[in-house]
């Protein structure tokens, strides 16, 4: 998993509550990213990060917000649940040395939202 | 933006048979391939990839095929065997973005 850890790795919680899921890293890798994987839609990106407190918005973001205040660390929140963010939710890295494109993924989290 | 169509979305074969996915491209930038397998309740794993100043490239009993004029690239995988069983990804990426666009996956069903 190059390294890379989720947790929690399932969670189950209801509608209106707030849920932060964490990517960590240990190679201080500077690009990170969150997706989503819903059956039929494949990977879809939600926010990445190119940096410490540097951060920007993918395909899906509306409901999502990040945070990255150190390398290793890249969180995704979901400040008010909706049942349609039930998903599984995969943190990746890219090491981007010779300008490589890629990616490399943790092994995801399963949030149910009830 | 990118738009990368996988085809089939469930192939079925007998171990020993050979496997091929399809994937097509719409941006002409686009100029890496990644090929990604992911096992149940695992993330996606790269298993080969390809860029586009390059036509083939081989792992064992894993190949990837680029047609650049035609936009489109495909993962073979001859003498499958039950472990080949998961679910398969290709992307695209490129262009001066290093954001890959997904497939939407092939379940790759191996009998034994």
């Amino acid at each position: 998993d190059a390294g890379i850890t989720q947790s929690p790795r399932h969670k189950v919680t209801e509608t209106g509550t707030p849920v932060t899921l964490r990517c960590h890293q240990t190679e201080n890798h500077r690009y990170m990213y969150w997706y989503r994987q819903d059956p039929g839609h494949g990977l879809r990106l939600i926010h990445y990060s190119y940096g410490v407190k540097d951060t920007d918005k993918g395909e899906v973001s509306d409901g999502y917000s990040v945070s990255r205040s150190k390398t290793e660390d890249f969180l995704l929140t979901l400040e008010s649940a909706t049942s349609s963010q039930t998903s599984v939710y995969f943190c990746a890295i890219r090491p981007g040395d010779r300008g490589t494109d890629t990616q490399y993924f943790g092994p995801g989290t399963r949030l149910t939202v009830l | 933006g990118e738009n990368v169509e996988q085809h089939p979305s469930t192939l079925s074969v007998q171990e020993g048979d050979s496997a091929v996915i399809k994937c097509t491209y719409s941006d002409s930038a686009s100029n890496y391939f990644p090929w990604y397998k992911q096992e149940l309740g695992k993330g996606p794993q790269l298993i080969i990839d390809i860029r586009s100043n390059v036509g083939e490239k081989k792992d064992q009993r894993i190949a990837v095929t680029l047609n650049k004029t035609a936009k489109h690239f495909s993962l073979h995988i001859t003498e499958t065997q039950p472990e080949d069983s998961a679910v398969y990804f290709c992307a695209a990426s490129g262009g001066g973005s290093y954001i890959p666009t997904f497939g939407r996956g092939t379940s790759l069903i191996v009998h034994p």
